[in-house]
């Protein structure tokens, strides 16, 4: 079964603070994406990376970045939470070819 | 106008009620996903097709290419089923997925 994990399920932090959310995925897949969900808005993507080093900003990157060192792990930074980055974060990873993405179970970030 | 829209935004039923959930979108798609998300958070795949008709258990998605619509069918709906579900287009030679807002569907006993 693919496995796709994230450092935390619910994470708290204050305004101006720098925020990392850390995804995994065990099965070798190249893409990798990085979504927040909000209600009535559904999911919208943030960043993806097709490959190790590669990364291509979604539809929202605004106050967002991310790195992916190793092909496993694709890592989503806030440089300076704000208030308005409180979501639901979603990682999800796909093979290149067959487009099916496996979506991690999320995280739930509340920036106070 | 979204690219994908979904309806309804909020479906409840008796239980053992046929169930249909529709998608209609504006955009060249490869394929259509749908996909089901429980209380919590997680997100899980039912089906991608980009054709046709696919069934497994309960489920049936099927989709008409030219009228840019899909459906998702629950028969024998079970309280097990409540749950939101997603449509996402996978926009054509592109590996990213357009979602629609969901529909939120509970069934009760």
């Amino acid at each position: 079964d693919v496995k796709v994990t994230q450092s935390s399920r619910y994470l708290v932090k204050r305004t101006g603070e720098k925020v990392f959310l850390e995804c995994v995925q065990d099965m070798d897949h190249e893409n990798m994406f990085w979504y927040r969900q909000d209600p009535g808005l559904g999911l919208r993507l943030i960043y993806f990376s097709y490959d190790v080093k590669m990364k291509e900003k979604g539809d929202i990157p605004e106050g967002y970045s991310v790195s992916r060192e190793k092909k496993e792990r694709f890592s989503l930074i806030l440089e300076s939470a704000s208030t308005n980055q409180t979501s639901m974060y979603l990682c999800a990873s796909s093979p290149r070819w067959t487009y099916e993405q496996y979506f991690g179970p999320g995280t739930r970030l509340t920036v106070t | 106008k979204n690219e994908v829209e979904q309806s309804p935004q909020n479906l409840t039923a008796q239980e053992g009620e046929f169930i249909t959930i529709n998608c209609s979108y504006s955009v060249g798609i490869s394929a259509l996903h749908w996909l089901q998300q429980h209380p919590g958070g997680g997100i899980v795949s039912l089906f991608m097709l980009s054709s046709g008709k696919k069934k497994h258990g309960r489920l049936i998605a099927t989709i008409n290419i030219q009228e840019k619509h899909s459906s998702l069918h629950i028969t024998a709906s079970h309280p097990r089923d409540s749950a939101v579900y997603i449509c996402a287009a996978l926009v054509y030679n592109t590996d990213k997925l357009i979602f629609g807002t969901g529909t939120r569907l509970q069934v009760f006993p």
